[in-house]
């Protein structure tokens, strides 16, 4: 089993439209989640961290269940750029290697 | 502050030809490391460093070797190119442990013929 598991998708959606989706882990000694965002041929960038309490950076929303082992995102108002694949990454107690998951693609139509 | 250069963005091998690709960072950034990126198969660890003079394996390190004799170079060198190296190259650093996430470099192109 893979340590970190997402969708690939592609999820399609029109400008403004709210899409979401999860990324689950294996480890339940994981400690740290990150959200990264990789346009086309691109390196992958930090796009937000994920707190126990939930956060939201703008139009983006992160949630972390650790009782099911999951994390998710949620792009409120989408825009034509924010079509890219999202990586979910997650971190292991005292460790430095991250774990990536293969990514969810977003695309989003005028 | 250029962050974590990687070249050369290009190149292309024959088979059993070795090539080094350098990394560089300028953040003072203990940890280093290297990852190859394969479609349908996300990141994956080749090797890492937690400073100067220390390095380790990763989850694909055959093939591949490094050093790190300054905080701020992390070269990948390829000792005999095969073409399931073909790949895109990701080098990238952290301050501490992995909870303050990563900066990648931009990337280095590979294709072995």
């Amino acid at each position: 089993r893979k340590e970190v598991e997402q969708d690939p998708g592609p999820f399609n959606v029109p400008e403004g439209a709210t899409v979401a989706f999860n990324c689950t882990y294996s480890n339940s000694a994981s400690q740290s989640f990150f959200w990264y965002r990789q346009d086309c041929r691109k390196e992958p960038k930090l796009l937000m961290s994920v707190y126990s309490s939930g956060n939201e950076d703008g139009r983006f929303t992160a949630q972390l269940n650790r009782a099911s082992q999951y994390i998710s995102l949620l792009i409120r108002d989408s825009k034509l750029s924010d079509s890219a694949t999202y990586l979910c990454v997650v971190n292991r107690v005292n460790d430095y290697k991250l774990s990536f998951g293969a990514g969810t693609t977003v695309t989003v139509r005028a | 502050n250029a962050g974590v250069t990687q070249t050369p963005k290009f190149q292309v091998l024959k088979t059993g030809q070795s090539m080094t690709l350098q990394c560089a960072q300028d953040m003072n950034h203990e940890y280093m490391s290297w990852y190859r990126q394969d479609p349908g198969m996300g990141l994956r660890l080749i090797h890492y460093s937690v400073g100067a003079g220390i390095t380790d394996q990763g989850e694909v390190p055959n093939g591949y070797n490094v050093s790190r004799s300054t905080t701020e170079d992390f070269p990948l060198r390829l000792l005999s190119a095969a073409p399931s190296q073909t790949s895109v190259y990701f080098c990238a650093s952290s301050k501490g442990q992995g909870r303050y996430g990563y900066t990648f470099g931009s990337g280095t192109r590979l294709t072995v013929v």
